[in-house]
């Protein structure tokens, strides 16, 4: 079963830093695409950033470009998000989304979310 | 960026009559490939979001077959056959035709009556 836990949420003040985890089970992780998406409160859902599998390859939303990195280590099947220079527009919950194995087959599973709170 | 325009915003149903959410995005989502890279995604309250259907048309596994999406190009439409009260929630459309950035419309929140 595929399995996607986020951790590393909490409150942080405006100019901080934080990193988020995804730990991934179930699936060969090193072989998928994987994602980053948000959901402000009460908003929609908004594509953070991507990585292909070996890490080469990661794209941004401009919103978080130079401020937010994508990685992963494949040795221990996990995803991160390291956010720095936070701003109070960056409160959400950040979900961890795998693409499917085809072109196009994106976000088919999600973790349950990790709530980043950034206010003063 | 490609914009994915949805309506209605609020779409109330009543258990066991159809329900239908158009989605528009702001160019054609013809993939140089060939596909069309539009999803649907389900939103129960307090759940993580759940793909539903893919390339505008497929079924994800465990969907049921009361859920149908259709459309090309820039015009796409997702169907509930018959409302049940686990539907309710907010569904999403997507495109991964033209990216980045990966665009979301902006929601429509199914209700009964």
């Amino acid at each position: 079963e595929v399995q996607l836990v986020e951790s590393g949420g909490g409150l942080v003040q405006p100019g901080e830093s934080l990193r988020l985890s995804c730990a991934a089970s179930g699936f060969t992780f090193s072989t998928y695409w994987m994602n980053w998406v948000r959901q402000a409160p009460g908003k929609g859902l908004e594509w953070v950033a991507n990585i292909k599998p070996g890490g080469t390859e990661k794209y941004y939303v401009d919103s978080v470009k130079g401020r937010f990195t994508i990685s992963r280590d494949n040795a221990k099947n996990s995803l991160y998000l390291q956010m720095n220079s936070l701003r109070a527009e960056d409160t959400a919950i950040y979900y961890c989304a795998r693409d499917g194995e085809l072109t196009g087959d994106l976000f088919d599973y999600w973790g349950q979310g990790a709530l980043v709170t950034v206010s003063s | 960026d490609v914009v994915m325009t949805q309506s209605p915003l609020s779409l109330p149903v009543t258990l066991g009559q159809p329900a239908s959410i158009s989605c528009r995005s702001s160019q054609s989502l013809v993939h140089s490939d060939g596909n069309t890279y539009l999803n649907w995604f389900q939103q129960r309250p307090g759940q993580s979001p759940r793909r539903l259907i893919y390339k505008v048309s497929n079924r994800d596994s465990g969907v049921p077959d009361r859920f149908s999406g259709s459309g090309s190009g820039t015009d796409f439409t997702l169907k509930i056959s018959r409302v049940e009260a686990e539907d309710v929630g907010i569904y999403y459309c997507m495109q991964g035709t033209h990216w980045p950035p990966l665009t979301f419309g902006g929601g429509t929140k199914v209700e009964i009556k």
